[in-house]
Parts: structure tokens; C-alpha cells; sequence
């Protein structure tokens, strides 16, 4: 079926190093894909979002990649800190399902 | 300011015992969510409802129900509780129906079936 997924469950940087968080997706259909970060107790938060018509998108000290080919996003994280040490979830919404769906995270931890 | 509701942030349940999780949100949403989050991974859906007097199921609806009681409030009943149902749960809303109409999320209830 389709679903959205994640390469890895577990990254661990330097601070100061950059982050990349991948994610594959299945469901060619998707027209929207999201970042959240969830730290632990709280709720998912908005990252930043990339329609499927682009490849990027920048905010601030992040980027989301987009590769429809391959089906494949990835959230680029600029000069990581501790306070970046989350789960990051990615998430992919479809016009037909009226929802999103979720990966299952990846857990980053930031080493000072 | 205080987004999406939820209570309560924590409880412990017997096996077959009944209770209602209240999510509240102050942002005038139309659509609201609910989510199950187990260890190891993402979160999945129990119900939602795109506007009120609607509800529809999700991914994982077996063992619950839902009640869309007004605008503002979106709660989850579990009847019969049963150890797999211990999770944690989120409520989200959303302003509009798509996908540039972003999710804003309670900060969850943590539930135990023992």
C-alpha cells in the first residue's frame, strides 16, 4: 500500500555540523509534503512544507529537497544545535485522502 | 493564544474500563484530527472530522468512537479500553481543507491500559 517512510530511525551529529533527514515516499499521487519536529512531551511542530511541484525550499537554517523521480524528500538542517534534538517526522498529503500521512520519525540528538 | 486542548495529559486505565478524551481548539479550524502515537512510530490515524456534524474513520478506528460536539470540540471515546490501545494521543486541527493548510497539534494525552 502506500505509506511514507524513513531511511533511518536514529541520527547523531556535531553541533555546528549540518543535518540531513531523509524520507521516501510512495504514493506518487502526493501533492504536498511537510516537515514536523516533535520534541519529547510535545506535540509534532511545522517545519516547513514543499509542494510537489518544486524541488526546494528554504526557510530559516533549513531546507527541504523534493526528487519526484526517485521519490524521495530529505530536510537539510544548517549548523545543527542541541536545541534541534527531536523526532522529525515527515509527512505527505494527498488531495484524494483529504489527510496527512505520517513516517515513522527519525530521532536526531545533537552532541555538544 | 492557546491553539489545540487536550485533556487530560495523562491516565491510567483498567482493562474494560470507558472514557472520553476532550480536544478543544480557539482557532476556528473546520477540520480536527485524532492520532495514535506508539513507540517506534509515526502517527497514525484514529478519526477525523473535515467539518462539523462530520466525522470519518481513519487508519486505526476499530475500539473507538468520536463525537464532533461543536466547532471547537472534537473528543475520543475508547468504551472497552484493552492494553493495545495504550499510546499517546494527539489532536489536530486544521483551518482549511489541503495540503498548504498546516496542522496545528495538541501536546497529547499519554494513556495506559493495564
Amino acid at each position: 500500500g502506500e505509506s511514507v517512510g524513513l531511511h533511518l530511525p536514529t541520527l547523531s551529529v556535531q553541533e555546528g555540523d549540518n543535518s540531513i533527514i531523509n524520507c521516501a515516499y510512495s504514493n506518487s499521487a502526493s501533492d504536498y509534503f511537510i516537515w514536523y519536529k516533535q520534541e519529547s512531551g510535545k506535540g509534532p511542530q511545522f517545519i516547513i512544507d514543499i509542494r510537489s511541484n518544486m524541488d526546494k525550499r528554504q526557510g530559516q537554517r533549513v531546507t527541504v529537497l523534493l526528487n519526484k523521480t526517485v521519490k524521495h524528500l530529505s530536510l537539510q538542517i544548517a549548523a545543527t544545535q542541541p536545541g534541534d534534538s527531536a523526532v522529525y517526522f515527515c509527512a505527505e498529503w494527498v488531495a484524494s485522502g483529504s489527510r496527512l500521512t505520517f513516517g515513522e520519525g527519525t530521532q536526531l540528538t545533537v552532541n555538544p | 493564544n492557546a491553539g489545540v486542548t487536550q485533556t487530560p495529559k495523562f491516565q491510567v486505565l483498567k482493562t474494560g474500563q470507558s472514557m472520553t478524551l476532550q480536544c478543544a481548539q480557539d482557532m476556528n479550524h473546520n477540520s480536527m484530527y485524532w492520532y495514535r502515537q506508539d513507540p517506534g512510530m509515526g502517527l497514525r490515524l484514529i478519526y477525523y472530522s473535515a467539518s462539523e456534524g462530520t466525522t470519518d474513520k481513519g487508519e486505526v478506528p476499530n475500539g473507538y468512537n468520536v463525537s464532533r460536539l461543536n466547532k471547537r470540540e472534537f473528543s475520543l471515546r475508547l468504551e472497552s479500553a484493552a492494553p493495545s490501545q495504550t499510546s499517546v494521543y494527539f489532536c489536530a486541527s486544521q483551518s482549511g481543507t489541503g495540503g498548504d493548510y498546516g496542522y496545528t497539534f495538541g501536546s497529547g494525552t499519554r494513556l495506559t491500559v493495564v
